[in-house]
Parts: C-alpha cells; structure tokens; sequence
C-alpha cells in the first residue's frame, strides 16, 4: 500500500487561510469516506483534528475544515494561527489497513 | 481521561527481539480495537498493526509482517507489540492508538523509542 501524496510544506501569513491536498486511489480515499487528519507539534504525539473527511471531534476549532472529491481529500485551515504551525497527516482507511500521507509541515510566516 | 503509556522502546542489535508495552487508562479497554503506529526520525507516520477489542482479529502492514506481532491482555489494560528480526529501518518511534470503529485513531501514547543499531 503506497503512501498518500501530500505536498512536503506549505506556507501562509497569520489570519490567511491555506488548503493541504491528500491524494490516495480507487483502493483508499477513493473507495471509503474514511479520511482523517492528525496534528502533530515537534516532539509530541499526532492529535485527531478531522475524522470521517469534514467531522471534528469535540474541543477542535471550527477554523480546521475537510471534504473530498475522488481521490484526493483536503484539510482547510481558516484564519492561521501562530498555534497552527505543525505537521499534519492525512490518513484513509484501505480495507484492513490504514495508510498515512507522507506529511505537510505548515509555517505560519 | 484517556491514557496511553508506551514503555519498552530502546536501543537493540540488529536481528535481536523487543517487545513494547502500552498501558491504558481512562476507557473500557477491552471494548476497543488498538493500533500501532511508528514514525522514523524525521520522516512520516507509518501505520503498523491493529488487534480486534478481543484479540481475535490482526492486521499487519506488508512491510512489517511476519517480524512484527500485536497482541493483548485486557485483564492488564494492556497491549503488546513484539519486535522480531529487527532491522535498521524499524528505528522509529511506536505510537500505541485508540480505534474507533475501525476507522480512525482518537488518542495517541506520547511514544517509545526504538533504536536497532549494532
């Protein structure tokens, strides 16, 4: 199971807001509306910010928003936050398996 | 609040064996499907295994199986991850994580490491 194709960073200035793209096949995001996405700070463990492509678990802002088309799944984060910048990692369900985006390292400029 | 405490991580020669340990706390353990997750030093999150809430049911990722073996004891809270034949590249951080209906991850441990070199 290959991994999912995200883009190695990208960047945006406070109050901005920026898309990281994810992009899987027919086999993973294709196939399931099973996307999530992790927040990860330097040194410390990935943290759940969207789970099934849009859905946000309690106590996340409303600033972190998902959808999908296809194959391909995008995480928006709305009025950048110097807090914000992080890696993030898409992840899809595969059919008894689970696959992870390589990452996206976000700066906030 | 949901805990997840790894322990076990080290440094090993390659070809020896290790097994790792993830304590839970703050959830019915044994109602939910557990994952292990590694991160190589600055690369990405590689998903690794997943034990069914009762043990019954194991998934490996390709690249692991055969070496690696997920297990669990609900009578302890915890869960197991056995490291055989190990490599330079299994060198990683092991992230023990919660299921949710074998879909997502909603907690994570903060961790152990794992440093197979000679």
């Amino acid at each position: 199971q290959s991994a999912l194709t995200q883009p190695a960073s990208v960047s945006g200035s406070p109050g901005q807001s920026i898309t990281i793209s994810c992009t899987g096949t027919s086999s993973d995001i294709g196939s399931y509306n099973l996307v999530s996405w992790y927040q990860q700070h330097p040194g410390k463990a990935p943290k759940l910010i969207l789970y099934e492509v849009s859905k946000r678990p309690s106590g996340v802002s409303s600033r972190f928003s998902g959808s999908n088309s296809g194959n391909t799944a995008s995480l928006t984060i709305s009025e950048l936050q110097a807090e914000d910048e992080a890696d993030y990692y898409c992840c899809s369900y595969a059919g008894s398996s689970w696959v992870f985006g390589g990452g996206t390292k976000l700066t906030v400029l | 609040q949901v805990q997840l405490v790894e322990s076990g991580g080290g440094v090993v020669q390659p070809g020896r064996s290790l097994r790792l340990s993830c304590t839970a706390s703050g959830f019915t353990f044994s109602s939910y499907a557990m994952h292990w997750v590694r991160q190589a030093p600055g690369k990405g999150l590689e998903w690794v295994a997943v034990i069914s809430y009762d043990g019954s049911i194991k998934y490996y990722a390709g690249s692991v199986k055969g070496r690696l073996t997920v297990s669990r004891d609900n009578s302890k809270n915890t869960l197991y991850l056995q490291l055989n034949s190990l490599r330079a590249e299994d060198t990683a951080v092991y992230y023990c994580a919660k299921d949710v209906d074998w879909k997502y991850f909603d907690y994570w441990g903060q961790g152990t490491l794992v440093t197979v070199s000679s």
